[in-house]
């Protein structure tokens, strides 16, 4: 069975901190896709990142870099020094080329 | 990317009424279409998976006579909300998938749906 946690259901922060978005992972497919996405108020998911199964190399984006580890099945986010047009639900999702699955989403609160 | 364009993006429609909402990709040709649920709050719930040509296949819990759904082209997928009722508000969101299994999967921008 597929499945995607997302343990840390709200987190707040001050401007300017780092802060971590945990997503763990369960699978038995072993070609998969694993996404970040964001969700701001006005509904629309917007593309992050996506990571192959087969790639563990970690990405930095900018403020954005991905942790990923199959050891652990975990695939974590990571923004450095946060603004306040971060705050917004993030949900970490896998594919399996049949179906997505989506964690339940972190609400991400970053205050001035 | 490639690119799903959903709409209407939002609909306030009187309860017993009918709603459509479609998803079209707009360069791509899409075999597969989801479509997914989201109540406040919460995470996306897939609802029906629909193949172009074919009927849609349901998830567990899904009235596929209230939520119909139709897959006639490779580029349009439409989701019909009948006898829409106010528990039925929600957000519905699209995605469409190129090549049929193992192509890469893109989101519309989701309609908001109030019955009042």
């Amino acid at each position: 069975a597929q499945k995607v946690t997302q343990a840390q259901t709200e987190i707040s922060v001050v401007e300017k901190e780092d802060v971590t978005l945990d997503c763990v992972y369960e699978t038995r497919d072993t070609t998969y896709y694993l996404f970040w996405y964001k969700q701001p108020p006005s509904g629309e998911l917007v593309f992050l990142i996506r990571r192959n199964s087969f790639d563990e190399q970690n990405e930095i984006s900018g403020r954005y870099s991905w942790n990923f580890q199959k050891s652990t099945s975990s695939f974590n986010f990571t923004i450095t020094a946060s603004q306040v047009v971060d705050s917004a639900v993030y949900f970490c999702a896998l594919d399996n080329f049949n179906k997505f699955y989506f964690g339940s989403g972190t609400k991400l609160n970053v205050k001035p | 990317g490639a690119v799903v364009s959903q709409h209407p993006s939002w609909v306030i429609c009187k309860s017993g009424t009918s709603v459509k909402i479609e998803c079209r990709s707009l360069d791509f040709q899409a075999t597969t279409m989801f479509w997914y649920r989201q109540f406040p709050k919460q995470s996306l719930m897939l609802m029906a998976t629909s193949n172009e040509g074919s009927k849609a296949t349901y998830e567990q819990g899904v009235e596929k006579d209230k939520f119909l759904i139709n897959h006639a082209s490779l580029t349009l997928s439409t989701l019909t909300v009948t006898s829409a009722h106010p528990e039925d508000s929600s957000f519905y969101i699209c995605s469409a998938r190129e090549f049929g299994t193992g192509g890469e999967a893109f989101f519309g921008q989701g309609t908001r749906l109030t019955v009042v």
